[in-house]
């Protein structure tokens, strides 16, 4: 059974540029969430798709956005890129059901310059 | 406001001794508990949870404790191997509504070193 995967592994973007970044959940699996981990911040829920529906959110600017395909892949996107932004980015899917086990990929390593 | 606890920023431990990883929690509604193993520059790996029905779980070496009355959890590790070295997290799925499990709150994570 395929794990989470995510798309691009490592990128560099500049700053002021948007990026946009791919993620295919377990095969069955319908929830979809992201996070971000930094040094100071450790990791920190973005947001939550379920059947196409952003279900929760985190408390990241509006400059962060995401959606779900009826297939269940997911993107998120960062519009005008801070320097602050430079981060590993993880996708996480689920079955979304009652005590579910949630799985991570490997996790898009961003660094803006 | 930290939700989740991890108090202790490293452990270090002798290999086959055991490793004990603490956590604790605030939020009443956390119902569900999982620890992931993490690497650098890599997703967490899940290791094994709990719920607030039970008090504890065990899978193969690693054993998760559940006190609700004290909102604590700790992972016990037996024996510890070197390849356990790994920063540990844990985790509470809820949103702030309780409807659903698609959030995760985060510990801070406990960097296990494990001496051979």
């Amino acid at each position: 059974k395929a794990g989470v995967t995510q798309t691009p592994r490592y990128l560099i973007k500049t700053r002021g540029q948007q990026v946009t970044l791919s993620c295919s959940p377990i095969s069955g699996h319908r929830s979809v969430s992201w996070y971000q981990q930094t040094p100071g911040q450790g990791l920190q829920f973005l947001f939550e798709y379920f059947s196409e529906t952003q279900r929760n959110k985190g408390n990241f600017p509006g400059r962060f956005s995401g959606r779900q395909f009826s297939n269940s892949r997911s993107e998120m996107n960062v519009s005008t890129l801070e320097l602050g932004d430079s981060a590993l980015y993880l996708c996480a899917s689920s079955s979304g059901g009652q005590g579910p086990t949630i799985y991570f990929g490997e996790g898009s390593w961003l660094t803006v310059v | 406001d930290q939700q989740v606890k991890q108090n202790s920023p490293s452990l270090s431990v002798q290999e086959g001794r055991i490793s004990i990883l603490n956590c604790d929690y605030t939020n009443s509604m956390f119902d569900y508990f999982l620890w992931y193993k993490k690497y650098p520059a890599e997703g967490p790996t899940f290791l094994i949870s709990i719920s607030s029905i039970k008090d504890k779980n065990e899978d193969g070496r690693f054993t998760v404790f559940l006190n609700k009355s004290a909102k604590h959890l700790s992972l016990h590790i037996v024996p510890s191997q070197p390849g356990d070295s790994a920063v540990y997290f844990c985790a509470a799925p809820r949103n702030a509504g309780g409807t659903s499990y698609g959030k995760l709150t985060f510990g801070q994570g406990t960097i296990l070193t494990v001496h051979p």
